[in-house]
């Protein structure tokens, strides 16, 4: 079993509608949780970070962790065109000094 | 520009040739990452540094690899005798265990390497 899973896409969504991107752990210590988006060829950009469970959101995205479940999940509003990328998940890991990474979601916002 | 640098952009060798890769972080960050990542999957961990010292090396690290950061600034990345299971982009990441927190990651280009 992988650390971190996440569903490998590709997402689908209409333009202006709500896309959710969802990703499980398994190392139940995990403390911090963290979303990244990365274009074709380019690398990785943060986007959002999580620490406690419950709602999280800034402008568009909100992330949401539930540790109890070991589930994290972002949500993006209004999607656009522009928000078409792989979104990864990162989880602080049990050694502690290193983020693990899921393989990510493509998302596909279509006009 | 101060993010992070990564130097070649690309890389092609022949199997077998070593290879080494540079990394230059952002000036203030105390942290340096690197990781490895093929196509359609995320990021692996595969060391990193707190100012010079090397604090920890994934486990499924080959022996082949080396990694330095002799003054606690840019760090060299070599891969001895590769393998064509070595072709992958590999990032540089920097953080700072101060302030913003040593988890929020900033990324280089990376080096796309190619093993023939």
């Amino acid at each position: 079993q992988k650390e971190v899973e996440q569903n490998s896409g590709p997402l689908s969504v209409p333009e202006g509608a709500i896309a959710s991107l969802n990703c499980t752990y398994s190392d139940r210590v995990s403390q911090s949780f963290f979303w990244y988006r990365q274009y074709s060829g380019k690398s990785p950009e943060l986007i959002m970070s999580i620490y406690s469970n419950g709602d999280k959101e800034d402008g568009r995205f909100t992330a949401q962790l539930n540790k109890a479940s070991q589930y994290v999940s972002l949500l993006i509003r209004d999607s656009q065109p522009s928000d078409s990328a792989t979104y990864l998940c990162a989880v602080n890991g049990n050694a502690g000094n290193m983020l693990t990474f899921g393989g990510g979601t493509r998302l596909m916002v279509k006009p | 520009d101060t993010g992070v640098s990564q130097d070649p952009r690309h890389k092609i060798t022949k199997r077998g040739q070593n290879v080494t890769f540079r990394c230059d972080p952002i000036s203030e960050h105390n942290r340096l990452y690197w990781y490895r990542q093929t196509l359609g999957q995320g990021p692996e961990f595969l060391t990193y540094f707190q100012n010079e010292a090397q604090l920890e090396k994934s486990r499924l690290l080959s022996d082949r690899f080396s990694a330095e950061r002799p003054k606690g600034s840019f760090s060299t990345l070599e891969i001895q005798r590769t393998e064509q299971g070595d072709s992958a982009m590999y990032l540089c990441a920097s953080s700072s265990n101060r302030g913003t927190g040593w988890e929020k990651l900033f990324f280089g280009s990376g080096t796309q390497l190619s093993v023939l």
